[in-house]
C-alpha cells in the first residue's frame, strides 16, 4: 500500500547532541510537510518542500533544518536538541494538484532529549 | 490569514450514541477547504471527511457527517452510532486554496472518548 513511512518511530537523544529524522513515501507528492506536536496539542508546521522548494515558517526556530534529496525522502535535522523540543514529529505529503489538497500522514517520531 | 477555533477540548459519548464535534473557523479565501482529522492513541493521524467550501452540501462519509454553515463560518462533525474505534483526538482543519498546494490550519483538537 502507498504510504508515508517514518524512522525511526522513538528517537532518544541528549541535550545538544544532533539528531536526523527521516520520512519517506511512496505516495509520489510532490509536497512533504514537517510538523511538530506536542501532547495534546495541534500539529505546529515546521516547514514544507514543494519538490525541491524549500519553505520554511516564519517562527521555525534556525534549531530545525530540513533535506529532501529527493521526491520520495525527506529528512528533518536538530542541530542542538533542547528540552523543549521534545515531541512527536509528523510527516505529510500532498499532492500539489488536485482540489482536495488532502494531506497525508505518517505515524510520527517521537523525540525524547535527555 | 486563517484561524480555526475548536472549544470543546473533551467530549464523551456512550457507544451506539450520536456526538457533535464544534469547529468554527475564520478566513479572508473565497475558496477553500475544511477538513476533520482524526487521530487515535498512539497512531496516525487519518482523514475522517472534508468540504469543498464552494459546495453548499454537507458532505457524509459512512457514520460521519458535518454540518456546514458558510455564513456562520461553521463545521461541525457528527458521528453516528459511536464506536469503541472512534476513541481518538480529532482535529479541525481549514486549508485556503487558490495555490496549487495548501497548508493546513488546525484547530486545538477534541479529545472524544467512548465509552461501551
Amino acid at each position: 500500500d502507498a504510504m508515508v513511512i517514518q524512522n525511526p518511530r522513538y528517537q532518544v537523544t541528549q541535550f545538544g547532541k544532533p539528531v536526523t529524522l527521516s520520512c519517506s513515501q511512496t505516495l509520489n507528492h510532490n509536497v512533504m510537510y514537517w510538523y511538530q506536536q506536542k501532547s495534546s496539542q495541534a500539529p505546529k508546521l515546521l516547514f514544507h518542500y514543494y519538490d525541491k522548494d524549500f519553505n520554511n515558517e516564519a517562527d521555525t526556530p534556525d534549531n530545525f533544518q530540513s533535506r529532501r534529496p529527493n521526491t520520495s525522502f525527506c529528512f528533518l535535522d536538530i542541530r542542538s536538541p533542547g528540552l523543549g523540543d521534545a515531541a512527536m514529529y509528523l510527516c505529510a505529503t500532498s499532492r500539489a494538484s488536485g482540489s482536495y489538497n488532502e494531506q497525508f500522514f505518517g505515524p510520527g517520531t517521537r523525540l525524547t532529549v535527555l | 490569514a486563517q484561524t480555526v477555533t475548536q472549544s470543546q477540548p473533551e467530549m464523551s459519548v456512550q457507544e451506539a450514541e450520536t456526538v457533535t464535534l464544534s469547529c468554527t473557523y475564520d478566513t479572508s479565501e473565497n475558496n477553500y477547504y475544511l477538513f476533520w482529522y482524526k487521530q487515535p492513541p498512539s497512531r496516525q493521524m487519518i482523514l475522517v471527511i472534508r468540504q469543498e467550501a464552494y459546495k453548499q452540501q454537507n458532505a457524509t462519509e459512512n457514520r460521519f457527517s458535518v454540518n456546514f454553515q458558510k455564513a456562520a463560518k461553521s463545521f461541525s462533525l457528527k458521528i453516528s452510532d459511536s464506536q469503541l474505534g472512534d476513541t481518538a483526538m480529532y482535529f479541525c482543519a481549514a486549508n485556503a486554496g487558490g495555490t496549487s498546494y495548501g497548508k493546513l490550519t488546525f484547530g486545538q483538537g477534541t479529545i472524544l472518548t467512548v465509552h461501551p
